[in-house]
């Protein structure tokens, strides 16, 4: 199975600071189509996840562009510049390459 | 607009069964994939299963092969998780989710509860 690694656990972030979250992977993650089928979702408090960048890099239906992912075969990065305090919650990695589809463990982003 | 609903949780004894279903709407359902993603209370997130839109490819994760069985009615619009077996180790909220390689969507989830 492919591990992923996420990190930091959590984070304490000042509205208008700019943060990263750390996403390694134990294989490449390229597919056979050649594209990568890394994506990054946001669960916030008391709700279902919501995908907020797939495939690496595109930002999903109505996400800010304060968000944005960047990374290639088994490392990636999600930042968000300018945090705003509805950007609270659990961060996940997940890759959807290799069956089963693994999660990394969540980074909790916690407003100061 | 997309919308998954879960249905058909609660609590069960450790040993017997419960069948999950979603209800799509929104979307023509027969032309994606689907999953099941479960998240134990206070953790992160498992995948379950998926199934093709045609039901021609269907995959499990270890933790569930040969207790869990996923399938679909497209004609109903709707995804089914029947969960035999249960453990304790089973408990958490269950999403469906639409997509296979590049899952979109979730429902609410539908808590599922093992315990004597």
């Amino acid at each position: 199975d492919v591990v992923m690694t996420q990190t930091p656990p959590s984070l304490s972030v000042a509205i208008g600071q700019s943060v990263s979250i750390s996403c390694k992977s134990s294989q490449s993650l390229v597919y056979s189509d050649g594209k990568t089928y890394l994506h990054w979702l946001l669960q916030s408090p008391g709700r279902s996840p919501k995908r907020l960048i797939y495939q690496v890099s595109n930002l999903g239906s109505g996400v800010p562009d304060r968000f944005s992912g960047t990374g290639s075969q088994k490392d990636f990065t999600l930042k968000i510049s300018r945090v705003e305090a509805e950007d609270l919650g659990v961060y996940y990695c997940a890759q959807t390459t290799h069956f089963p589809f693994t999660f990394g463990s969540g980074t909790k982003l916690e407003i100061k | 607009e997309v919308q998954l609903v879960e249905s058909g949780g609660g609590l069960v004894q450790p040993g017997r069964s419960l069948k999950l279903s979603c209800l799509a709407s929104g979307f023509t359902f027969s032309n994606y994939g689907m999953n099941w993603i479960r998240q134990a209370p206070g953790k992160g997130l498992e995948w379950v299963a998926s199934i093709s839109s045609s039901s021609s490819y269907i995959y499990y994760a270890d933790t569930v092969k040969g207790r869990f069985t996923i399938s679909r009615d497209n004609a109903k619009n709707t995804l089914y998780l029947q969960m035999t077996s249960l453990r304790s180790e089973d408990t958490a909220l269950y999403y469906c989710a639409r997509g296979i390689r590049m899952v979109d969507a979730w429902g609410q989830g539908a808590s599922v509860t093992v315990s004597s």
